[in-house]
């Protein structure tokens, strides 16, 4: 067990739609990132949020979006959904808002796009 | 484009083989590196990591790695492997973002399956 916890495990629905995951860090980490892994393109880095502010931003497309609460517990939105976002949606955590140490992954999201 | 790559897909092995699993870096600035692995069903945890100092690191469950800055590799050994090891192996490298931002960059995987 990691210390991430991210919610829901599974997630069905349609194109056209929106749904928003949800991601515990671990206690204490400030630091919150987001990642989509599918088949053809792997894990890719699609933004990360320190203390409540956004800190870097990778291959997140505009019908995306995130933010984290006061309680750093952070949630990444995805509208307008296409098949193509079908994929393993991870968040990870860490203390700091850069990159010396390792990150802490959750479980996953899987959402199915139908 | 910086990008990190890993040179196999899948790997089959007997137990008690050796195994080698490759990874190369596109980034001429300074970098640290990661190997994760994710056991089935579970969540990516770290086995290994360089920042400085001796290019040999040891990480968790006899694993290994190498990291040869003269050709942006990190490579990932293990001289014995069990079919507990069946898993998919990441490596990652922080890369600079811009802005003064850094990314943790990953390579596709390699699948790696042990057979009893």
């Amino acid at each position: 067990d990691s210390g991430v916890t991210q919610t829901p495990k599974h997630l069905i629905t349609a194109t056209g739609q929106r749904v928003t995951l949800r991601c515990s860090p671990r206690s204490g980490d400030l630091s919150v990132y987001w990642y989509q892994q599918s088949l053809d393109q792997g894990l890719q880095f699609l933004i990360q949020y320190y203390n409540g502010e956004e800190r870097a931003k990778g291959n997140i497309l505009e019908r995306f979006s995130a933010q984290q609460f006061p309680d750093l517990h952070s949630e990444l939105n995805l509208s307008s959904l296409e098949l193509g976002d079908s994929a393993l949606y991870f968040c990870a955590s860490s203390p700091w808002d850069y990159l010396t140490g390792e990150l802490f992954f959750g479980e996953g999201s899987r959402l199915t796009v139908l | 484009a910086q990008s990190v790559s890993q040179h196999n897909h899948h790997v089959i092995l007997s137990e008690a083989a050796s195994l080698e699993l490759g990874c190369n870096y596109s980034y001429g600035g300074t970098v640290n590196l990661f190997w994760y692995v994710q056991y089935p069903g579970q969540h990516l945890q770290l086995l290994l990591k360089y920042f400085s100092g001796d290019p040999l690191v040891k990480g968790i469950k006899g694993f290994e790695a190498e990291f040869i800055k003269s050709k942006f590799s990190f490579n990932l050994r293990k001289p014995s492997v069990q079919w507990s090891d069946t898993a998919e192996y990441f490596c990652a490298v922080n890369l600079y973002s811009g802005a003064g931002s850094y990314q943790l960059t990953f390579g596709k995987g390699t699948k790696l399956s042990v057979i009893p």
